[in-house]
């Protein structure tokens, strides 16, 4: 299967700076991610659909202008957390889809962002 | 839309004990089923898959069926080990888009 990596695992920032997170797919080229935030043990909660290339797709009730995300390349795509506040603590996972082929998600590892 | 339900945890088992975690869903058409395991400060890894009804997915010693006539995915293990403590979600999607998890079950065991 595809094998995708985040980068980083973790990350403290000052309350008003932003955060960068990548997610790189090592072996697969991914025409389109996904990006997940989770709350302490509660389920993945679906933020937005990243298209290489475009706009990104983002869930009802996401913020668009505080998540930024770029996918510039077919093995990259970014989150960037502007202006964050404690309330944007949380666990942020990646992915992708094998399409029909494999028909499942491939996750990153994960970061965590813990903002002060 | 299509939803998916799992039983709630936390789940506390002892080792060598006997696990099933309850998963039922609703969605239009066959979708795909899934298993995934988050272990403490990961991101999510597939433990098992089922594409069509009748479908048995395994691995590692778990086990699931795809129950049309129950739309369920019920997933089982004879014997769990202190290792296998962890959050497991139950999932569904269509030609692998469209991704629908459950709320996830966490299970701990104990030595």
């Amino acid at each position: 299967g595809a094998v995708v990596s985040q980068h980083p695992s973790w990350v403290i920032c000052k309350s008003g700076t932003s955060v960068k997170i990548e997610c790189r797919s090592l072996d697969f080229q991914a025409t389109t991610m996904f990006w997940y935030r989770q709350f302490p043990k509660q389920s993945l909660m679906l933020m937005a659909t990243s298209n290489e290339g475009s706009k990104a797709t983002y869930e009802q009730g996401v913020e668009k202008d505080k998540f930024l995300i770029n996918h510039a390349s077919l093995t990259l795509s970014t989150l960037t957390v502007t202006s964050a506040h404690p309330e944007d603590s949380s666990f942020y996972i990646c992915s992708l889809s094998g399409g029909m082929n494999t028909g499942e998600l491939f996750f990153g590892e994960g970061s965590r962002l813990t903002v002060l | 839309g299509d939803s998916v339900t799992q039983m709630e945890g936390p789940v506390t088992l002892s080792e060598e004990a006997f696990l099933t975690i309850n998963c039922t869903y609703t969605a239009t058409g066959y979708p795909s089923l899934f298993w995934y395991v988050q272990y403490p400060g990961e991101g999510l890894q597939l433990l098992l898959k089922a594409t069509k009804a009748d479908d048995k997915g395994s691995n590692k010693g778990f086990e699931a069926t795809y129950r049309k006539e129950t739309t369920s995915f019920h997933l089982e293990k004879g014997s769990v080990q202190v290792s296998d403590s962890a959050v497991y979600f139950c999932a569904l999607s269509h030609y692998g888009q469209n991704f629908v998890f459950g709320p996830g079950t966490r299970l701990s065991v104990l030595p």
